[in-house]
């Protein structure tokens, strides 16, 4: 079956830290790969996706991901986290053949001012 | 261009009690997904419908609960009767293309089953 997992639950980082969220997938075919952003008491927003092409991909406000196919992982990044990245992200893969998003468990990102 | 719309934004209500929960699609979204968020569970994905047709409902918890999409940009999730277990927050979101394209979340109901 396929799975996503994050690899941390939770992760503090003081402003201007350099930040690297990990997200590792189980499947071997052509894939869609998203991050979702959850800021407290508040919906789920896209924040950025892969589904072809430049495997680095830029998003909304400074975040990039990297796509590494022979290591099924899409790490998001972000060089200097403000306080206002205080959220939880999702990773999120959802197989070409297929509709249905597979979530991780999320990781809870807060930034210490 | 208006997002996904859910409504009510809160529900509180008492056991035993019928909950509906609305949610309008994005103009032109084909497909509506339900989600539950709990601390414990997490993001669990209830039911998925592609042109108004339920195609998966296998997340269903239980016979208490029931989704319908009479027309092609409004959904509803009843719970009947309701638990204090079901008290979560629920998001319903729609996307173009039978889900393989970027999911929009609504802003959620947050739910408390007392």
């Amino acid at each position: 079956a396929q799975s996503v997992s994050q690899h941390n639950h939770h992760v503090i980082l003081s402003e201007a830290a350099s930040l690297e969220l990990g997200c590792n997938y189980s499947y071997g075919g052509t894939v869609n790969l998203f991050w979702y952003v959850q800021y407290p008491g508040q919906h789920l927003q896209l924040l950025l996706k892969y589904f072809s092409g430049d495997p680095l991909v830029k998003g909304i406000k400074g975040f990039e991901a990297e796509f590494i196919k022979s290591k099924f992982s899409f790490n998001l990044r972000k060089p200097s986290v403000q306080w206002s990245d205080t959220a939880e992200y999702f990773c999120a893969v959802n197989a070409h053949s297929n509709y249905q998003l597979i979530w991780g468990a999320g990781t809870k990102l807060i930034i210490k001012p | 261009d208006a997002g996904v719309i859910q409504s009510p934004r809160h529900e509180v209500t008492e056991m035993g009690q019928e909950v509906t929960l609305r949610c309008k699609l994005i103009s032109g979204h084909n497909s509506l997904f339900w989600y539950r968020q709990t601390m414990m569970r997490g993001l669990e994905l209830l039911i998925y419908f592609n042109n108004n047709v339920p195609i998966d409902d296998s997340g269903m918890p239980e016979d208490r609960f029931s989704a319908k999409m009479p027309n092609a940009s409004f959904s509803t999730l009843k719970i009947q009767p309701s638990e204090p277990r079901d008290s979560a927050v629920y998001f319903c979101a729609s996307s173009l293309a039978g889900g393989r394209e970027t999911q929009y979340f609504g802003p959620g109901t947050r739910l408390l089953v007392l």
